[in-house]
């Protein structure tokens, strides 16, 4: 597609459920990445993938979260008991294989999470 | 651990005035910094990416500055329009993988028509 792709757009869920969002980068974007925006907060780094190298999951806040991406393109990111504190805005980025940091970022328009 | 902080957090002006946003950083060892807009309920669109090595970036009435020794940076809007109303974000990237990019929290501008 043109852009990154992200689904739902909305996703409320009750306190205790598990919940997937999907993302879908542009096609050649080995890099993914996915940020959690909170209101009034920065982004907050989550995971990280380049390729078929281990992802970096230093930024998930707890093991209640986890991502896996198949086949080098779309990626889910799986929330299993949500609480409360998980209500955030759930965003992807893709980029080209090229040194982090090197390469803009596009983003998709994210995953408006309500946990109730 | 590296610090981004944009100023003022909001920012209202009549339609066609020329402004500034200010991002600052606190370590000034960076690879480069990206300026982003964030438009209501959509996700962030990379406006200019400056290199270490580079002091400034322009896209149409857009123009970025770096001042790395300073850690500081500019993004200049020319003749505003009620168009560029939105967040604009800065972020850095000091390195070191994923985690290495810093994000700032945005300044919210609004262009009145």
């Amino acid at each position: 597609g043109a852009g990154v792709s992200q689904s739902p757009s909305n996703k409320v869920t009750e306190k205790g459920k598990d919940v997937e969002l999907r993302c879908d980068p542009i096609s050649g974007h080995t890099a993914l990445y996915w940020y959690r925006q909170s209101l009034g907060q920065g982004l907050e780094f989550l995971i990280y993938f380049q390729g078929n190298s281990a992802p970096d999951k230093s930024g998930l806040p707890s093991d209640r979260f986890s991502a896996e991406r198949t086949g080098g393109s779309v990626s889910t990111l799986t929330i299993q008991r949500t609480q409360q504190e998980d209500s955030a805005v759930y965003l992807c980025a893709s980029s080209l294989p090229v040194g982090y940091g090197d390469s803009p970022l596009h983003f998709g328009n994210g995953t408006r999470l309500t946990v109730t | 651990k590296q610090e981004v902080t944009q100023i003022p957090a909001a920012l209202s002006v009549p339609e066609g005035e020329n402004l500034v946003l200010n991002c600052s950083f606190t370590d000034s060892a960076i690879y480069n910094l990206q300026w982003f807009r964030q438009d209501p309920g959509k996700g962030l669109t990379s406006l200019l990416l400056i290199q270490s090595s580079q002091r400034e970036q322009t896209s149409g009435r857009l123009n970025a500055s770096l001042d790395k020794s300073s850690g500081r940076s500019t993004l200049y809007i020319a003749a505003s329009q009620p168009g560029d109303s939105a967040t604009y974000l800065c972020a850095v990237y000091s390195g070191g993988g994923a985690d290495g990019l810093t994000f700032g929290k945005g300044t919210h501008l609004i262009i009145q028509p």
